[in-house]
């Protein structure tokens, strides 16, 4: 089993839907992160928890919304999406914080918003 | 202000042919960590490899080497004897150890071709 596990791999919805991504790491890990990745353009963190404390959102619209319960299950609500918002996101985790810790991600969800 | 700058969009190498992905990087933290990630078309994002800002010794990992120069403030990625499996785009990242945050700061990423 990967270390970290996101799901869905591919998720269609519609503006108006609401939906959740999942993700799962099996690592033992205390910080968990969600990262959008655009086409054309670098990655870009969304939202960063550490020991199930959020930590830091980077001033995104709050269409997204996180969870997370546990150190090891980390949510993405989504909800009233616009087109702009289809990308690739991507989940990480990494054992603490700190600047040397090397962050291990998932597969991704690759979503697309009619 | 673009932390990290990767300036190849796109690279060949032929089969176990060494190649160098080019990175490099800003900062004004004394404290640091680069790394490189592979990202094939599947999408995951793959750790290869770490070089912190106060070691003294170039990273190695496998067919991975990581080129530090610490005051051109550059982190080129080697990849020796390439395999037809390494085609995928690469990034280079930064994280600072200061008050900036947990953020990955990654570069726009080079693609790699692979060719028989």
């Amino acid at each position: 089993e990967t270390g970290v596990t996101q799901t869905p791999r591919h998720l269609v919805m519609g503006m108006t839907n609401k939906k959740s991504l999942k993700c799962e790491q099996h690592l033992g890990h205390n910080a968990m992160y969600w990262y959008k990745q655009s086409a054309k353009k670098p990655l870009e963190l969304m939202f960063v928890y550490n020991f199930k404390e959020q930590t830091e959102n980077n001033s995104v619209p709050s269409r997204f919304s996180p969870e997370c319960p546990n150190s090891s299950h980390l949510f993405l609500h989504l909800h009233t999406l616009q087109p702009e918002d289809s990308a690739l996101y991507l989940c990480a985790s990494s054992q603490e914080w700190g600047f040397n810790q090397p962050q291990h991600f998932g597969d991704g969800t690759r979503l697309s918003i009619l | 202000a673009q932390k990290i700058t990767q300036t190849q969009p796109g690279m060949f190498v032929q089969e176990k042919e060494a190649v160098t992905l080019d990175c490099t990087y800003d900062t004004s933290d004394p404290s640091y960590g680069l790394f490189w990630y592979k990202q094939p078309s599947s999408g995951e994002m793959i750790f290869l490899i770490y070089q912190g800002s106060y070691d003294q010794q170039n990273a190695t990992e496998g067919r991975y080497s990581l080129n530090f120069q610490k005051a051109r403030k550059s982190a080129n990625l080697v990849i020796s004897a390439s395999q037809l499996g390494d085609s995928a785009m690469y990034f280079c990242a930064m994280r600072e150890g200061g008050n900036s945050g947990y953020a990955l700061n990654f570069g726009k990423g080079t693609s790699l071709l692979v060719t028989p």
